[in-house]
């Protein structure tokens, strides 16, 4: 696509259920990060895939948070037992390259728990 | 643990004032970028710099990279309403993430 798209844009889910988080980054692109920005911060790396493959989950705050991206392309980012302290906008960003490319990010989505 | 802070954190001014954004660290980074972000959109992309001393201009913003490549700031002349936003350095030690900095919020007042 023309660029990288996130949906939903917004989720509002309670306390202790599943999400998933879709990200179809920019066809061609084989980097894929994800990130989560707390409201007026700077995004956090959470985690980065070169292809299929998690290159480096380092970011990943917890056992309940997990990601996949099966054919290389599109990307899940999945939160089990969410809890209010995850709410917060998930930033999906893609690549040409692995090292010193340049990022498109996605819009986001907005998470919150209730 | 490599940390981008960027100072101030918060910057209100008037429509056609200049203003300067640092974003600061103890690390040394190979490149370092800038983005803006508006409301409910990802950062886009200003500039990347890479060399030590590199300055570089985007019509009425400047911005350098310091010479030991721990340090920026982006210098905005002459401000317009649609300067609003956050702006995000990001530093690149040649690994395949960027770290972001912690951002500065400016408001442009017409």
């Amino acid at each position: 696509g023309a660029g990288v798209s996130q949906t939903p844009s917004n989720k509002v889910t309670e306390k202790g259920k599943y999400v998933e988080l879709r990200c179809d980054p920019i066809s061609g692109h084989t980097a894929l990060y994800w990130y989560r920005q707390s409201l007026g911060q700077g995004p956090e790396f959470l985690i980065y895939f070169q292809g299929t493959g998690a290159a480096d989950d380092s970011g990943l705050p917890n056992d309940r948070f997990f990601a996949v991206r099966p054919e290389g392309s599109v990307s899940t980012l999945k939160i089990q037992r969410t809890e209010r302290g995850d709410s917060a906008v998930y930033l999906c960003a893609s690549s040409l390259t692995r090292q010193g490319s340049s990022y498109t990010f996605g819009s986001g989505t907005r998470l919150t728990v209730v | 643990t490599q940390l981008l802070e960027q100072s101030p954190q918060f910057l209100s001014i008037q429509e056609g004032e200049n203003l300067t954004v640092y974003c600061n660290s103890s690390s040394v980074f190979s490149s370092l970028q800038w983005y803006r972000q508006e409301p409910g959109e990802g950062p886009v992309l200003l500039v990347t710099v890479v060399t030590g001393g590199e300055v570089k201009k985007l019509k009425r913003l400047t911005f350098q990279f310091g010479d030991a490549r721990k340090d920026s700031s982006l210098h905005i002349t002459a401000a317009q309403p649609g300067d609003t936003g956050l702006y995000l350095c990001a530093g690149h030690s040649g690994t395949y993430k960027y770290i972001f900095g912690t951002g500065t919020r400016l408001k442009v007042l017409a």
